[in-house]
Order: structure tokens, then sequence, then C-alpha cells
């Protein structure tokens, strides 16, 4: 079965870090382009940043550019997101989902991310 | 970017209406348009591809049209694991892009 799963929410304090991964299993992990996207509470759904398949091109959105950083381990079939100097603003579920000619597919269940003194 | 627009925000519906929700993109994107249910606490779920092609799985009540700027995603007779937010998004254009969303509701 095609699957992702994240995880390393939590909560953090305004200026702080934290680190999301997502693990990815039931397919061949490192010939697909990823993408991390966030829901803020009672949000929609706003694309975050992506990485080609080994790792050399990354994008973001405008938001996090400078703060979070996307990478990947192939030979772990794991993605990550590391988030810097975090705002209450990025408070949201981070979902990581694999891009396909088709759209994004699958989604993983998301992980809550908490900014907050 | 790309801006995406649907409407409406939100509908009341009953189970068995016919429902369709509308996505507008701010210049022409082809047919590249995708379509996602989104129910709460779960994972985002691809419904239709290339704004009509149905995902492998996804029952055909769901129909998605449109080209150009103007999509629809129409639900024939809605069924109770249908209440949810349905989101639009458009691939024709780096940053990939989402509609605000449609919840749909008894």
């Amino acid at each position: 079965e095609v699957q992702l799963v994240e995880s390393g929410g939590g909560l953090a304090q305004p200026g702080g870090s934290l680190r999301l991964s997502c693990a990815a299993s039931g397919f061949t992990f490192g010939t697909y382009w990823m993408h991390w996207v966030r829901q803020a509470p009672g949000k929609g759904l706003v694309w975050v940043s992506h990485i080609n398949t080994i790792g050399s091109t990354t994008t973001y959105a405008e938001s996090v550019k400078g703060r979070f950083t996307i990478s990947r381990d192939n030979a772990k079939n794991t993605m990550f997101l590391q988030m810097n100097s975090l705002r209450p603003d990025d408070t949201a579920v981070y979902y990581c989902a694999r891009e396909t000619r088709f759209g994004f597919d699958p989604w993983g269940p998301g992980t809550l991310v908490t900014v907050s003194s | 970017d790309i801006q995406m627009t649907q409407s409406p925000s939100s509908l009341s519906a009953s189970l068995g209406d016919r429902v369709t929700i509308t996505c507008r993109a701010s210049q022409s994107i082809g047919n590249y348009l995708n379509w996602y249910q989104h129910r709460p606490g779960k994972a985002p779920k691809l419904l239709v591809f290339t704004a009509s092609s149905l995902q492998s799985g996804v029952p055909s009540r769901f129909s998605g049209r449109g080209s150009g700027t103007d999509f629809t995603l129409t639900i024939a007779s809605l069924q109770p694991e249908d209440f949810a937010t349905y989101y639009c998004q458009q691939s024709h254009t780096a940053p990939p892009t989402f509609g605000q969303g449609t919840k749909v509701e008894i």
C-alpha cells in the first residue's frame, strides 16, 4: 500500500524550531517529486514547499522562504521540513504529498504544529 | 501566482441531492485542474485530475468538467460520506495553488 506518514509536530515557541519528517512506503520514493502543504486552523490548503527526486531543486512559498528548508533521504524513504524562526502564523496541520502526473496522491494524515508562547 | 476562486464557500444539502461546485482560475490553465476531498482529521484525497478524469476507486457519482478558466465538480447524488470540504488545485504553473475550499454540509 502506498503510504505517507508525517511526524515531528508539536508545540514550539515563537522564534523556535521544529523538524518534520515524512516517511514513505509502498512505492519507489526516489522517483517522485514531493511536497509539503499546510492548513491553518479554520483555513484552506496552502502549498509550502517542493523538492525534486534527488534533492537538487527546491522551491518555497514566499511566506516561508529563508526560514524553512526541505530535504530528503532517498535511502531512508523520508522527506524532511526544517522549520526555523517559527511564527504564530505558522500554526497549522502540515501534510506531505507525493506529486504524480495526475495530481497530489497520496497525502499523509498530517502533523500539527502549534507556535505559541 | 495563479489565483483559484471557488464558489460557493459552503453549501447545505440533503442526501440524494445533486451538488455542483465551481472553480475559476485567474488565467487559463488548460485542463490542469485537480479536485480533492478533505474530511476533518483525514488526509486529503484526490478525486479528479486533469479536470475530468476520475481517480481510480472514486465513485462514478463524482464528475468534473471544464477547461481554460472555468471548472465544475458535480456530485450526482449526495451520500453520507460525501459531507466534506472540496478543493480545486491548478497544476499548470508553479507554485501549485488551491481554491479556498467549499464545505458541503447537511
